[in-house]
């Protein structure tokens, strides 16, 4: 039990689905992450929520939407993705910093996008 | 923008002998971190490092900070089949953004 538990584990879907992946923490945080993890490349962050607000989008696609209605949930909506978005989506959460504690991963969802 | 670089990219480990990983960044930071990640697992945090020469020590592994190099170095002693899996390392840089490292993937054997 990590404390960030994210639904569902595996994703399969084609390029005109929509699907949402969840994320649920029961730590008490106020800031919520969600990360792509690819193969060979390092974990890249795509969407910060901190006390509800969104604080920062890396240039992700708008494919990809984010929802936090909140502090203890975390959605990622999905529409018209491309075989190159299949991945391991990571959802973190961690107190907002100032003492800069570390994040707290969930297991991730393993998307393949056909 | 913020760059972390760990060497190596994958380490094949002896059972019962010492390696070190090594975690670079480009840009003024106090604040690293190194976590775990088993296959299909979530990342699991170790380490947190928040000064220059910060030691952090816990079983077989050890991990120190120093920031002028800008270098962290995770330690492994006697290495063991538990200690199988891909270390990451990851720094947070002055706007608070955590920038991670490629990882390195551990592989010990007998």
């Amino acid at each position: 039990e990590t404390g960030v538990t994210q639904t569902p584990r595996h994703l399969v879907m084609g390029m005109t689905n929509k699907k949402s992946l969840k994320c649920e923490q029961h730590l008490g945080h106020n800031a919520m992450y969600w990360y792509k993890q690819s193969a060979k490349k390092p974990l890249e962050l795509m969407f910060v929520y901190s006390l509800e607000e969104r604080v920062e989008n890396n240039s992700v696609p708008s494919r990809f939407s984010p929802e936090c209605p909140n502090s203890s949930h975390l959605f990622l909506h999905l529409h018209t993705l491309q075989p190159e978005d299949s991945a391991l989506y990571l959802c973190a959460s961690s107190q907002v910093a100032g003492d800069t504690p570390p994040l707290h991963f969930g297991n991730g969802t393993r998307l393949t996008v056909t | 923008e913020l760059k972390v670089e760990q060497n190596p990219l994958f380490l094949s480990m002896q059972e019962g002998k010492n390696y070190t990983i090594y975690c670079n960044y480009s840009t003024t930071s106090d604040r690293l971190y190194w976590y775990r990640q088993d296959p299909g697992k979530s990342l699991e945090s170790l380490f947190v490092l928040l000064s220059n020469g910060a030691v952090k020590q816990e079983g077989r592994l050890m991990a120190s900070l120093d920031t002028k190099a800008r270098l962290s170095t995770l330690h492994i002693t006697a290495a063991v089949h538990d200690l199988s899996a891909t270390y990451f390392c990851a720094v947070l840089s002055n706007d608070y953004k955590l920038s991670f490292g490629a990882g390195t993937t551990v592989t010990v054997r007998a």
